[in-house]
């Protein structure tokens, strides 16, 4: 079946660093991925999707590429702020009609100034 | 609406009672989707409707649990005798259709977190 897999945290930085948060995934077909990310006390939200191999998506800073030889679309940001500090969670939908976004565990990033 | 909105926000209930929990999805969006989230784990999905029906259950975790849908607008998730266990994060999600080739986007509501002690 479709499944995602996203490497462990918590992932702890200072302000500026570089992050990279892994994320690989199982699916038939040509899945849609996505980032989400839950910050402290809120929802949900998107953070960023590609729709197929080698599209790039990005927002607020963020970057995943979809890699299709590799199954991966590690999350990105070349310089993290205290404001990113949340809960990451690597997902994907089958491009099979009929079913549901699966999600990773997700990777909580703290940032420290 | 303009988001997905779930009451109660916050419910505490004892073992072994009933709880319902409502979920009012984005105006015009065909597909709902019921999602759990425990502490420190990602959403698992339970079941999600396209219109009034329920088009995969799959992941409901056993009998105890049940979601109707019945004007494919407002869907409500039914919990019969509570466990302890069932204590999580109830996530609801919206999108304008289901999954396919560009798929859309679920837009999520801020949950409604059960207690059962």
């Amino acid at each position: 079946g479709n499944s995602v897999t996203q490497m462990e945290g918590p992932v702890t930085l200072s302000e500026e660093a570089f992050l990279t948060i892994n994320c690989t995934y199982t699916a038939t077909g040509y899945p849609s991925l996505f980032w989400y990310v839950q910050y402290p006390g809120e929802g949900l939200q998107l953070l960023l999707k590609a729709t197929k191999a080698d599209d790039k998506g990005s927002n607020k800073g963020f970057e995943a590429t979809y890699r299709k030889e590799t199954t991966s679309f590690h999350l990105e940001k070349g310089s993290v702020q205290v404001s990113d500090s949340a809960v990451y969670f690597c997902a994907l939908i089958s491009n099979q009609a009929g079913t549901a976004l699966i999600f990773g565990k997700g990777t909580t990033l703290s940032v420290s100034s | 609406g303009a988001g997905v909105s779930q009451t109660p926000s916050n419910k505490v209930t004892e073992k072994g009672k009933y709880v319902e929990l409502r979920c009012d999805p984005i105006s015009g969006h065909t597909a709902l989707y019921w999602y759990r989230q425990s502490l420190g784990q990602g959403p698992e999905f339970l079941i999600y409707f396209q219109g009034t029906g329920a088009a995969d259950d799959s992941g409901l975790p056993n009998d105890r649990f049940f979601a109707v849908r019945p004007e494919g607008s407002v869907s409500t998730l039914k919990i019969q005798r509570t466990e302890r266990g069932d204590s999580a994060v109830y996530l609801c999600a919206s999108s304008p259709r289901t999954g396919g080739l560009g798929a859309n986007v679920l837009t999520f509501g801020a949950g409604s977190r059960l207690t059962v002690l």
